[in-house]
């Protein structure tokens, strides 16, 4: 089965710098993707940032890119030029469970954006 | 295009009631999922439909949760005979194939 790890219980960045966010995965499957939501404390899940395990380069959407190290297992978050807008809960995903729609969740980083 | 939508946002509810949360996709979507969230934990799936049909429930409870997607109207996830423990987050997802998942703002159910 998979499994999804956030060994970050809590982040603090200063605001305009970068911050990485780690997740570590592990799955049998050979094809599988790497999912990267946020959940502000309005309590809505957005996506972020996809990265497939056959891509060849890292992912980027804007200031969100992904750090992916197929060998280590990790997927992880990097935010450029944080904004107090990014204080956040943040979710790493992927499908599992022998489907590729069953997503499971890490248990999140909460970041604090201090000004 | 709007997105995902959901309703009640905040539920509350008395033990022994029934809780109905409805879940609109994104116009041409026609994949739904249902999630649920306990506090300060991620997302659970509970289940997968597409029209008229479930497609997987492995994570749905075996009594009193139900969940449908009819050919009109939202999809719908019920809780019948509420208890505390049913207190949580529940999203809705949708997408247009099993690709990326886009969610619902989610229904708080409060069980009192």
């Amino acid at each position: 089965a998979q499994k999804i790890t956030q060994t970050q219980p809590g982040m603090f960045v200063q605001e305009k710098e970068a911050v990485t966010l780690d997740c570590t995965y592990d799955t049998s499957d050979p094809s599988y993707g790497l999912f990267w939501y946020k959940q502000p404390s309005s309590g809505e899940m957005i996506f972020l940032i996809y990265q497939g395990s056959y891509d060849q380069q890292n992912a980027t959407e804007g200031r969100y890119s992904l750090n992916f190290q197929k060998a280590r297992k990790s997927a992880n978050l990097v935010i450029s030029a944080s904004q107090l807008g990014d204080s956040a809960m943040y979710f790493c995903a992927m499908p599992g469970g022998g489907s590729n729609y069953k997503l499971t969740f890490g248990k999140g980083t909460l970041l604090t954006v201090n000004p | 295009n709007a997105g995902v939508m959901q309703n009640p946002r905040h539920l509350v509810r008395r033990r022994g009631q029934e809780a109905r949360l409805r879940c609109s996709p994104m116009k041409g979507h026609s994949h739904v999922y249902w999630y649920r969230q306990l506090p300060e934990e991620g997302l659970k799936f509970m289940v997968y439909l597409q029209k008229e049909n479930i497609i997987d429930e492995s994570g749905m409870p075996k009594e009193r949760f139900s969940a449908e997607f009819p050919k009109e109207g939202p999809s719908i996830l019920r809780i019948q005979q509420v208890v505390r423990g049913d207190s949580a987050a529940y999203f809705c997802a949708s997408s247009p194939a099993t690709e990326t998942q886009y969610f619902g703002p989610g229904t708080r159910l409060l069980v009192l």
